[in-house]
């Protein structure tokens, strides 16, 4: 399973954008790249996904370069309601996906 | 809504007492997941089901057990309750085939107390 790191915590004010960089160096052929978020009190939920090159939807957009060995999940312009825990996983077709302590991302009025 | 539906949303249980948490998926998802996620961690895995009739032990399975009851239903009993089981539990579900990934659904967990 590859593994990932990312920062433990990432601090921002409102109307940034906030980037965070996940290393993922072992990534293999067929692994994706998956982002969750973490509210407190709440399951994770999927933000984002992809396998190269740029995935971009409503709420985020996601860098992946050519080498795969990181990723860089980009939130635009945040709120105060973007303040949670972001998970970086890295997989494929198995069952056993870690999710390290992820990154707390504060944000600040 | 579709989702994933877990129960009960809090327990607090004596030392040594036991109990079944429920999860339930209506997503037609083939595969479910136990974790388990303690302050300032990440989740952790307990038992995963790849797909109904099959279990396996994940990362911490110690002192837990699992039922993959049917394709929506997967519970995970605590046979007697330890102190260090004291956790928030979160169920999860997706669908993995071959050549393919899909992201997990969370439930919005279950937090258990163990005095």
């Amino acid at each position: 399973l590859a593994k990932t790191t990312q920062p433990i915590s990432m601090d921002s004010y409102e109307g940034q954008e906030v980037n965070i960089t996940c290393s993922h160096n072992n990534i293999a052929t067929n692994d994706y790249i998956t982002w969750y978020q973490q509210f407190p009190s709440q399951g994770p939920r999927f933000i984002i996904q992809g396998y190269k090159t740029k995935v971009t939807n409503e709420v985020a957009s996601l860098f992946i370069p050519a080498d795969r060995k990181s990723s860089t999940l980009s939130l635009p312009r945040v709120s105060l309601s973007d303040t949670a825990v972001y998970y970086c996983l890295v997989g494929s077709n198995d069952y056993k996906l870690s999710f390290g302590a992820g990154t707390t991302v504060t944000v600040r009025a | 809504n579709a989702g994933v539906t877990q129960t009960p949303k809090f327990q607090v249980l004596k030392t040594g007492q036991s109990m079944t948490l429920q999860c339930a998926q209506d997503m037609n998802h083939n595969s479910m997941y136990w974790y388990r996620q303690d302050p300032g961690m990440g989740l952790r895995l307990i038992y995963y089901s790849a797909s109904e009739g099959t279990t396996d032990k994940g990362e911490v399975p110690n002192g837990y057990n699992v039922s993959r009851l049917n394709k929506r239903e997967f519970s995970l009993r605590l046979e007697s309750a330890a102190p260090s089981q004291t956790s928030v539990y979160f169920c999860a579900s997706s669908e993995v085939q071959v050549g393919q990934y899909y992201g997990y659904t969370f439930g919005s967990g279950t937090r258990l107390t163990v005095v």
